[in-house]
């Protein structure tokens, strides 16, 4: 069983939708919770991130984390196409420098 | 601010050759992460570094040598390039330790024929 997992997808949806995104994980020692943007040919961009439990928001997306249910869920609300990306969960216990990553979820998002 | 850059950004290469990605940034930041990307799998640390001259395996370091003489490079050799080796590489750095943030690289698209 891998430590993140996440599913690849490919998520399609039209414009104007709610997006959900998750994430599980076994390593209960994971304390911080991001989730990165990956457009195409092009490296991971931090797009945010969350301490411990509970929700944040910015702009059209808020990130949720249950620690109790090791969980993690990305929302995008009014999805834009320009959202069409990879995005990949990762998480990161600070007593250690091996950030791990789910396997990025495809999101499409059409006119 | 050119931030993180790598080079090459494609390289093709042949099974038992040698081969060395680049890895430059201008932040002067402390870390620095060799990471492999393949489908099924996400991100993959292969190497990390703390400072200049300090060096450590990640998860998959097999078949990877790294060096650190100065604090802004972080070069990855493939010492006997491999097929299961065709990837694509990221280089990230961040700050310090105890930051989340890190940054990555436009990445390498590694080809071993």
């Amino acid at each position: 069983q891998k430590e993140v997992e996440q599913d690849p997808g490919p998520l399609s949806v039209p414009e104007g939708a709610i997006v959900s995104l998750n994430c599980t994980y076994s390593n209960s020692a994971f304390q911080y919770f991001m989730w990165y943007r990956q457009y195409s040919r092009k490296g991971p961009e931090l797009l945010m991130y969350t301490y411990s439990s509970g929700n944040k928001e910015d702009g059209r997306f808020t990130a949720q984390v249950d620690k109790s249910s090791k969980y993690i869920s990305l929302f995008i609300r009014d999805s834009q196409p320009s959202d069409s990306a990879t995005y990949l969960c990762a998480m990161w216990a600070d007593n250690n420098n091996d950030m791990r990553f789910g396997a990025g979820t495809r999101l499409t998002v059409k006119p | 601010d050119a931030g993180i850059t790598q080079s090459p950004r494609y390289k093709i290469t042949e099974t038992g050759r040698q081969v060395t990605l680049m890895c430059h940034q201008t932040w002067s930041h402390s870390y620095m992460f060799w990471y492999r990307q393949d489908l099924g799998h996400g991100l993959r640390l292969i190497y990390y570094s703390a400072a200049a001259d300090i060096t450590d395996k990640g998860e998959v370091p097999d078949g990877y040598v790294v060096s650190r003489s100065k604090t802004e490079n972080f070069p990855l050799t493939l010492e006997s390039a491999t097929r299961s080796q065709t990837s694509v590489y990221f280089c990230a750095s961040r700050q310090q330790p105890s930051s989340y943030e890190q940054y990555f690289g436009p990445g390498t698209r590694l080809t071993v024929t």
